[in-house]
């Protein structure tokens, strides 16, 4: 069965600090999918990216980044010079071949305070 | 574009009553999921719809939940009876297609309590 950690349950940064989110995951399968989602306040589930297992080049989106070791089996978010705007529940999920067994990991709530 | 729309927002009900929650996906979404996100866990997934067949329901629990989506468009999800320990948020979402091609949409979700 599929496993997604996450084992930070909360994390508390100063504005313009930078700050690592930890997803560690577990899966037989040779072909799998790794996602990013930030849950805000409001409550609603923000899609932030998805990468394939066959693909572990890192991924820089303007004050995101993504690094993907399979080695390790990890999928470490980072967040540069954070903004109170970051403030969320972060939940590394994984899924299979055709999207399907989709498991979310326990979250992680970053605080960023100004 | 409209989002994801669910409906009701809120609702309390008593053990061992019967409550239902209805979805609209993103116009054109092929696949429907439901997931459960009990207070301080991630979202669980009960059950995945593409167009109107069932893909993976293999966490919901079937004795007392049920869901449907008719036409493969609308679906509600339904439980009978419920209990003290499926007070959760309901969330809806929805993806043109596969998550593992396409991006998943959710919906604002329905928070249960149930007393």
């Amino acid at each position: 069965a599929q496993k997604v950690t996450q084992a930070q349950t909360e994390i508390s940064v100063v504005e313009k600090e930078d700050v690592t989110l930890d997803c560690v995951y577990e899966t037989r399968d040779t072909t799998y999918y790794l996602f990013w989602y930030k849950q805000p306040p409001s409550g609603e589930l923000v899609f932030l990216i998805r990468r394939n297992s066959f693909d572990e080049q890192n991924e820089i989106s303007g004050r995101y980044s993504w690094n993907f070791q399979k080695s390790t089996s990890s999928f470490n978010f980072t967040i540069t010079a954070s903004q109170v705007v970051d403030s969320a529940v972060y939940f590394c999920a994984l899924s299979l071949n055709y999207g399907q067994n989709f498991v979310f990991g326990p979250g992680t709530r970053l605080s960023v305070l100004p | 574009e409209a989002g994801v729309a669910q409906s009701p927002r809120y609702k309390i009900i008593e053990k061992r009553q019967s409550v239902a929650f209805w979805c609209n996906p993103i116009s054109g979404h092929a696949t429907l999921y439901w997931y459960q996100q009990i207070l301080g866990q991630g979202p669980k997934l009960l059950i995945q719809f593409q167009n109107n067949g069932v893909v993976d329901d293999s966490q919901l629990p079937k004795d007392r939940f049920s869901a449907e989506r008719l036409k493969g468009v609308d679906s509600t999800l339904k439980i009978q009876p419920a209990k003290l320990e499926d007070s959760a948020v309901y969330l809806c979402a929805s993806s043109l297609d596969r998550a593992d091609l396409y991006e998943q949409y959710f919906g604002p979700g329905t928070r249960l309590t149930v007393t």
